[in-house]
């Protein structure tokens, strides 16, 4: 089935700085979504991507839908504490389908 | 306010007994899901449905079973918890399908002793 590779697995950065994670994909996705897991509790949507080419802000986070629709990208820029968690990009695993398919996280630790 | 709640949100539980996670949604949303999720690790899916008496299994095989009588409720159950059962089930709910997104609960850590 389709797959969703994600890189790094896991960073370590100070606070303040910038981070950059992506996603990519042996298949065409239509659909880009990018999500934010606390400790502890369950992933909450960050931002939905929907155009290739796409550029989409949400506060300090942008996020980027490849052109070749096989990848995307998302950055952090002046890193806080509360950015820590993982950050899961996922898509639908084929046109119309009903079911995401989640890529296996980049977690983000932040030293103060 | 619309939402997806989950409990217990801990459960620490010995083995062989019988337990039920509650999931339910104010939201009205046909779409629901269960993950398994191992500490700071991939979601897993291990039970799905698009509707009312309508479930189907995921990905990951389960020895959870499901059910689907209302819309806005989808509990998980357990018939005989083990130790390889400790793990945090995560219940989502969408409207759309894949492309709008999932609406996740806060979860369930289950552990089982």
């Amino acid at each position: 089935g389709q797959q969703l590779n994600q890189s790094p697995q896991s960073m370590f950065i100070q606070e303040g700085e910038d981070v950059s994670m992506n996603c990519t994909s042996s298949s065409i996705f239509n659909t880009w979504l990018w999500y934010k897991q606390d400790p502890g509790e369950g992933p909450v949507l960050l931002i939905a991507l929907y155009k290739a080419g796409e550029l989409t802000s949400n506060g300090r986070l942008t996020a980027q839908f490849g052109i070749t629709r096989k990848d995307s990208f998302l950055n952090i820029s002046a890193s806080i504490p509360s950015d820590v968690g993982i950050y899961f990009c996922a898509g639908p695993g084929s046109t119309g389908a009903q079911k995401l398919v989640f890529g296996q996280g980049t977690r983000l630790t932040i030293n103060p | 306010e619309a939402d997806i709640y989950q409990t217990p949100r801990y459960l620490v539980i010995g083995t062989g007994k019988k337990i039920t996670l509650e999931c339910s949604q104010t939201m009205g949303h046909d779409k629901m899901y269960w993950y398994q999720q191992d500490p700071g690790m991939e979601l897993h899916l291990i039970h799905y449905s698009y509707g009312v008496n309508s479930t189907e299994k995921g990905d990951l095989s389960s020895e959870s079973t499901v059910s689907r009588i209302r819309t806005e409720h989808f509990p998980l159950t357990l018939e005989s918890a083990r130790p390889s059962h400790t793990s945090q089930y995560l219940c989502a709910s969408s409207e759309w399908g894949g492309a709008g997104g999932y609406t996740f609960g806060s979860g369930t850590r289950l552990t089982v002793v």
